[in-house]
């Protein structure tokens, strides 16, 4: 069974471009998440998505992030335009149900914007 | 304010050695309580939790963790390291009533192992 994947694992872009990050989460996980780590610091919960409506977004930073979950299926970030302060490891994760405590991480997709 | 602490940023034991890594919490109610790790590459994997009852937790890979009301605590251990335990650890919380996927992460700590 295929895991959470994440895509781009890196990207670099200049200050006022656009970036969008994609994840597929597993077959059939209902709940997909989205968090941050800014370097040396804790991840942070960015949202959280049950099939394609957005149950909590209260860990958007601001209204420059914009995420997606087409069907239901993968989600997509759009960062735009990108600030410096955006640089950091975005991770997804994914899980089944409700009340199913264990997420399923994707390795990530590290942001540098220059 | 409410937080997870994990006070030791970096940490190195020899192989065979035995491991605890501390995390603290500071939250109105006792949250649900969680260890992750990420090796190089990967994602972060769940090691194990604790939700109630029987305050030491077994996990995979070896990992045990035991939760402390009094000290507001939950330390992971285990009894004697491996090369392959090199990674990077995560203290977090979830808080009751709330969505089980909804964590608070601590800054984490990276676990180097001499051979």
């Amino acid at each position: 069974e295929a895991g959470v994947t994440q895509f781009p694992s890196h990207s670099v872009i200049e200050k006022g471009q656009t970036v969008t990050l994609r994840c597929d989460p597993i077959s059939g996980h209902d709940n997909l998440y989205w968090y941050r780590r800014v370097m040396g610091k804790e991840i942070k919960f960015l949202l959280h998505f049950v099939k394609e409506s957005k149950q909590d977004e209260s860990g958007m930073p601001n209204n420059r992030f914009l995420a997606e979950r087409t069907g239901g299926t993968y989600s997509t970030l759009k960062v735009q335009p990108a600030e410096l302060e955006d640089s950091g490891v975005y991770f997804c994760a994914s899980s089944q149900g409700r009340t199913n405590e264990k997420l399923f991480f994707g390795s990530g997709t590290q942001l540098s914007v220059l | 304010a409410q937080s997870v602490t994990q006070p030791d940023i970096h940490i190195t034991v020899s192989e065979g050695a035995s491991l605890e890594l501390r995390c603290n919490y500071s939250y109105g109610a006792t949250p649900y309580l969680f260890w992750y790790v990420q090796s190089p590459g990967q994602g972060l994997q769940l090691l194990l939790k604790y939700f109630s009852g029987d305050t030491l937790v077994q996990g995979i890979k070896g990992f045990e963790a035991e939760f402390k009301r009094s000290q507001s605590s939950f330390n992971l251990r285990k009894p004697s390291v491996h090369w392959s335990d090199a990674a990077e650890y995560f203290c977090a919380v979830a808080l009751r009533g709330s969505t089980l996927g909804r964590l608070y992460f601590g800054r984490g700590t990276q676990l180097t192992v001499w051979p």
